[in-house]
């Protein structure tokens, strides 16, 4: 069955840009949307955009200035680059797969925390 | 944006009784796109509804949704050990996609 799993830095500074990236295992992205979605408790669940299977992109606009969602279909994965960023965007980050076809969102990774700090 | 005001933030209940989450929205949820999740502590959210009243694969009949517009229901019909946790709605309907505050189901 489909899998998502999140890797990268745990630790990112203030002001520097924050990578990640979702390897889908046991299927392939060039079907669906892709998303990426971050959980702190100040602000709780927040969708933060996707990528869909022909590369199209949606951001959430209070992210949008800052925000970018890419994808690589030969490796089945799709990465989120956050620039410029802050203490508020210390959370979990979750990829997440929507089927497009309103089931919301399926398919969760596990999650990866990241703290901003120096 | 549409936000979604989920009530009441916390409901004591003992194993074997009938939970009822609430989930308000700002504005129309149109084609009932809204989702119920669960989530455990440390985990990641686990879909248990789609489209308002759709169970998601492999969800057991005891949980339940319903509802329309701006008012959907999440019913849990006799509480499990392991359902004790934290359910949250997400409206799929416009962007940007939201998520309500959550409703923790903790043991009376």
């Amino acid at each position: 069955q489909v899998q998502l799993q999140e890797s990268g830095p745990g630790l990112v500074k203030p002001s520097e840009t924050l990578s990640l990236t979702c390897s889908v295992s046991g299927g392939s992205i060039t079907s669906y949307y892709w998303n990426w979605i971050r959980q702190s408790p100040e602000k709780g669940l927040e969708w933060i955009g996707f990528i869909s299977y022909s590369g199209s992109t949606n951001y959430n606009p209070s992210l949008k200035s800052r925000v970018s969602i890419s994808a690589d279909s030969s490796k089945a994965q799709f990465s989120l680059n956050l620039i410029s960023v802050t203490a508020a965007d210390t959370a979990v980050y979750y990829c997440a797969r929507d089927t497009g076809v309103g089931d919301g969102f399926d398919i969760w990774g596990q999650g990866t925390m990241v703290t901003v700090s120096s | 944006e549409t936000v979604l005001t989920q009530s009441p933030g916390t409901l004591s209940l003992s194993p074997g009784e009938r939970a009822t989450l609430s989930c308000r929205a700002s504005q129309r949820v149109s084609n009932n796109y809204l989702a119920w999740y669960q989530q455990k502590p440390g985990q990641a959210p686990r879909l248990l509804i789609s489209g308002a009243s759709i169970r998601a694969t492999g969800i057991p009949d005891r949980f339940s949704g319903s509802g329309s517009g701006t008012d959907f229901t999440l019913t849990i019909s006799r509480l499990e050990p392991e359902d004790f946790a934290v359910y949250y709605c997400q409206q799929y309907s416009r962007s940007p996609l939201t998520f309500g505050g959550g409703t923790k189901v903790d043991v009376k």
